[in-house]
């Protein structure tokens, strides 16, 4: 158990909708990371945010948008789904900004139908 | 721009087998480098990492060795057990990357018994 905790864990929609992804970080850790995992196992990373902050950006599309609260919980908006966005959404998190050891959740596994 | 290069997948191996999955990187700094692992339906764990040159990560019986004259970070484990199979994912932080951290394309280990 990495103390990284996603919901829900398995989502099935239809095109057009949105959705929201939830993220809790392990206690005490301050940066909160977005993945997105295709089928043939690609990592395409999404946002990063530290305290709140957005910190870094990735291949994140304009439909999705993502933020940090006060508690440090984050959560993804995902709208106007797509087929092609069925994917595994992973967060992760880690005490600093600047650091390469990262913890993950399990995943939240988005089906567009 | 940084980047990490892995072998492709998938590696079918047998029990008892010695294992070695290539990693090579591009980078402009001095970067920190990484091996994680993903098992089927889990997140990503951090199983490796290695901070300077010369550096041998260990862990689990898997070992790597930061060869910066190489510019690569092997996996290599001595006799691999069907529990190995997974996704091996190798990674660098890196100033140039603002410390983000740049993934490999993932390496999928298949351990026959």
């Amino acid at each position: 158990d990495s103390g990284v905790t996603q919901t829900p864990k398995h989502l099935i929609t239809a095109t057009g909708q949105r959705v929201t992804l939830r993220c809790s970080p392990r206690s005490g850790d301050l940066s909160v990371y977005w993945y997105q995992q295709s089928l043939d196992q690609g990592l395409q990373f999404l946002i990063h945010y530290y305290n709140g902050e957005e910190r870094a950006k990735g291949n994140i599309l304009e439909r999705f948008s993502a933020q940090q609260f006060p508690d440090l919980h984050s959560e993804l908006n995902l709208s106007s789904l797509e087929l092609g966005d069925s994917a595994l959404y992973f967060c992760a998190s880690s005490v600093a900004q600047a650091t390469g050891e990262l913890f993950f959740g399990e995943g939240s596994r988005l089906t567009v139908l | 721009g940084d980047s990490v290069t892995q072998m492709e997948g998938p590696v079918t191996l047998s029990e008892e087998a010695f294992l070695t999955i290539n990693c090579t990187y591009t980078a402009t700094g001095y970067p920190s480098l990484f091996w994680y692992v993903q098992y089927p339906g889990e997140g990503l764990q951090l199983l490796l990492k290695a901070t300077k040159a010369d550096d041998k990560g260990s862990n689990k019986g898997f070992e790597a060795t930061y060869r910066k004259e190489t510019t690569s970070f092997h996996l290599e484990k001595g006799s691999v057990q069907v529990s190995d199979s997974a996704v091996y994912f190798c990674a660098l932080s890196d100033p140039g990357s603002n410390y983000q951290l740049i993934w490999g394309a993932g390496t999928k280990l298949i351990i026959k018994p």
